[in-house]
């Protein structure tokens, strides 16, 4: 079946810039999570949703990125006035129930770049 | 969630079993040992988990010490394909956030 798919799969962006990548999990999947990988390291948490509510936001990284997920599939990252440090591959991963600790099904990521 | 130590990198050859080490000195009774890898270009991809018994599917085995201080991730026959970075998690089953590190750049060599 179809795996989680992101969009754009790039996207070069002028410093203070908005941008918003998408991200369509497995269906019927509760549970999507966001991340972050910059060059050369793993993927740091962003933030997690079960169905349409946001758990846990804790790894955002300034009030300029906000994630949403209205009817519990798709989701959308949104970064307000991007920065050269916003660069780095986002990924999206979903979940089937969310039960913590349950396989989580990356997508292949969107990678950002700010000039 | 308990830190875990891998190597920076390894090689590999192809055709023969390899043995990727993980320590995490401080894991709690709680914690489970998963295994993710990232071919170069996609996203994360899930291995195996296990909490305290050896655990095998189709893609690898997982080795825990009868301490849980330290793992074995054993890819049984190493092909080109597996060539990857693979990341060693400690986390809670509750817990929702993993935590990547830097992984171990495993290359497999023909």
């Amino acid at each position: 079946g179809a795996g989680v798919s992101q969009s754009p799969r790039y996207k070069v962006a002028k410093r203070g810039q908005d941008v918003a990548l998408r991200c369509d999990p497995i269906s019927g999947h509760v549970s999507l999570f966001w991340y972050q990988q910059a060059l050369g390291q793993g993927p740091e948490f962003l933030t997690y949703f079960q169905n349409e509510a946001q758990l846990d936001k804790s790894g955002l990284p300034s009030d300029r990125f906000f994630a949403e997920r209205p009817e519990g599939s798709v989701s959308t990252l949104k970064i307000q006035r991007t920065q050269q440090e916003d660069s780095a591959v986002y990924l999206c991963a979903s979940s089937l129930e969310g039960q913590g600790g349950e396989t989580q099904y990356f997508g292949p990521g969107t990678r950002l770049l700010v000039l | 969630d308990a830190k875990t130590t891998q190597p920076t990198s390894m090689d590999c050859a192809e055709g023969r079993a390899a043995n990727l080490p993980c320590n995490h000195s401080t894991i709690s009774g709680n914690e489970y040992v998963y295994w993710y890898r990232q071919i170069h270009s996609q996203g994360p991809q899930y291995i195996i988990h296990g909490l305290k018994n050896n655990e095998t599917n189709e893609m690898a085995s997982l080795i825990i010490t009868e301490d849980r201080k330290s793992s074995t991730l054993i890819l049984p026959h190493a092909t080109l394909r597996d060539t990857a970075v693979y990341y060693c998690i400690a986390a809670r089953y509750g817990n929702n956030r993993l935590a990547f590190g830097k992984g171990n750049q495993v290359v497999v060599i023909p």
